[in-house]
């Protein structure tokens, strides 16, 4: 079983629309990345929280400790939000557990 | 800042060739990361320096890999001699601390033929 299960796998939505991707993971850990990687293969560190919820622009980013659980939401979705999205906890070692991603594309 | 730059942007090389990929980390970052990112094994933590020594390289590939920091602004990650299953995206980042945000460079992609 991965240790991070991303959901969905892939996801395509019209603009405009509300998108929620899910992370959920089985390790102990002290902190969770959610990074952006353009099609172009850039990668961006969109957030990084140990609790509660982070809000940046028409991102949100929610975790629960607890229940070994994260989401990223995206308000009024854009076709250059188009991109893989990635999940990475982060174990008491401070190590990156990489997610396999949620590819997402946004039609006009 | 400029961010994390790496160089080249791109390489093509023959196998049995040495290829060098370089990194300069954001002034002021203690923590340098080298990652590979391939379609079968997603991205993959190589090795990190702290304050330019190497912490864990336990994911190095193999001896044909080996990385350096010789200063707090420049690392170099080697692969001698090259094989076609290094073709990869080679990507570095770099944080003030292990707890922190890591910033990634461009990548450098890498072919091997």
């Amino acid at each position: 079983k991965n240790e991070v299960e991303q959901s969905p796998q892939n996801l395509t939505a019209q603009e405009g629309e509300f998108i929620t991707i899910n992370c959920s993971y089985s390790v102990g850990i002290s902190a969770l990345h959610w990074l952006q990687q353009h099609p172009g293969g850039g990668i961006v560190s969109l957030f990084m929280l140990s609790s509660g919820k982070k809000k940046h622009g028409r991102l949100i980013a929610t975790i629960n400790i607890q229940e070994k659980h994260s989401s990223l939401h995206i308000t009024a979705s854009h076709p250059r939000d188009s991109a893989v999205y990635i999940c990475a906890p982060m174990d008491s070692n401070y190590q990156l557990i990489w997610g396999a991603g949620t590819k997402l594309i946004i039609k006009p | 800042d400029a961010g994390v730059i790496q160089s080249p942007r791109h390489e093509v090389t023959e196998m049995g060739q040495e290829v060098t990929l370089r990194c300069k980390p954001i002034s002021g970052h203690d923590y340098l990361f080298w990652y590979r990112q391939t379609m079968m094994r997603g991205l993959e933590l190589l090795i990190y320096f702290n304050n330019n020594v190497p912490i864990d390289d336990s994911g190095m590939p193999e001896d044909r890999f080996s990385a350096k920091m010789p200063n707090a602004s420049f690392s170099t990650l080697k692969i001698q001699p090259s094989e076609p299953r290094d073709s990869a995206v080679y990507f570095c980042a770099s944080s003030f601390a292990l707890a922190q945000t890591q910033y990634f460079g461009p990548g450098t992609r890498l072919t091997v033929l």
